[in-house]
């Protein structure tokens, strides 16, 4: 079956960076984009980007140009996520989610990590 | 960026009712809409994509429409584990949009 197994809970200092994993299972991890979402305490959803596993192609949400980065690794099925230079807006809930391509949905979610950034 | 207007932010019902939840979009997705649930885990489930098209395994009390440019999530019978988050996706274009979500309460 297919499982997106996401890292742990992160605790961070401002000003410092986090790299979050998302280890795919039950498909061909080079079949599917992976994106990231992001959910601050009590908010809505907010689309961070993508990557294409197979070809290592990424797309941003321009807001989050400058804040993180998409990588993946196709000999372990993980897609990794980092986010630079923290500050106490990133505290949030990350999520990774596969997408078939363009004009599909998201169907499988990983379970959504917390960061926390304090000082 | 497509903007999605969903309401209401939240819902009080009882078991058994019947409720709608609506998302309008800003400009024309063409039915690439989805719908998913989010528990008080955290947990994310895809209900419905394609506006209408019900996932597998998502009992049949949940049911996507469209009418024009606003789509509807109904749920014709609630029983108590549909008391959770809900959001709209659309996916016709980049970036991705969800809508700011309804929560549904037990009355």
């Amino acid at each position: 079956q297919v499982q997106l197994q996401q890292s742990g809970a992160e605790l961070a200092k401002p000003g410092a960076s986090v790299k979050m994993s998302c280890k795919a299972s039950g498909y061909t991890f080079t079949s599917y984009w992976m994106h990231w979402v992001k959910q601050r305490p009590g908010q809505g959803l907010e689309w961070i980007g993508y990557i294409n596993p197979s070809t290592g192609y990424t797309e941003y949400n321009q807001k989050f140009k400058d804040k993180a980065t998409l990588t993946a690794d196709k000999s372990s099925s993980t897609a990794y996520m980092q986010l630079s230079s923290l500050t106490s807006e990133d505290s949030a809930v990350y999520y990774c989610a596969r997408i078939r391509a363009y004009y599909y949905a998201m169907d499988y979610w990983g379970q959504g990590p917390s960061v926390t950034v304090s000082s | 960026d497509i903007q999605m207007t969903q309401s209401p932010s939240s819902l009080s019902a009882s078991l058994g009712e019947r409720v709608s939840l609506t998302c309008r979009a800003s400009q024309e997705i063409s039915g690439y809409l989805s719908w998913l649930q989010q528990k008080p885990d955290g947990t994310i489930k895809r209900l419905i994509y394609a506006a209408s098209t019900l996932d597998s395994g998502v009992p049949k009390r949940f049911s996507g429409s469209r009418s024009g440019s606003d789509y509807s999530l109904t749920i014709s019978s609630l029983e108590s584990e549909d008391f959770a988050d809900y959001y709209c996706l659309q996916y016709a274009s980049y970036p991705l949009t969800f809508g700011a979500g309804t929560k549904l309460e037990l009355k």
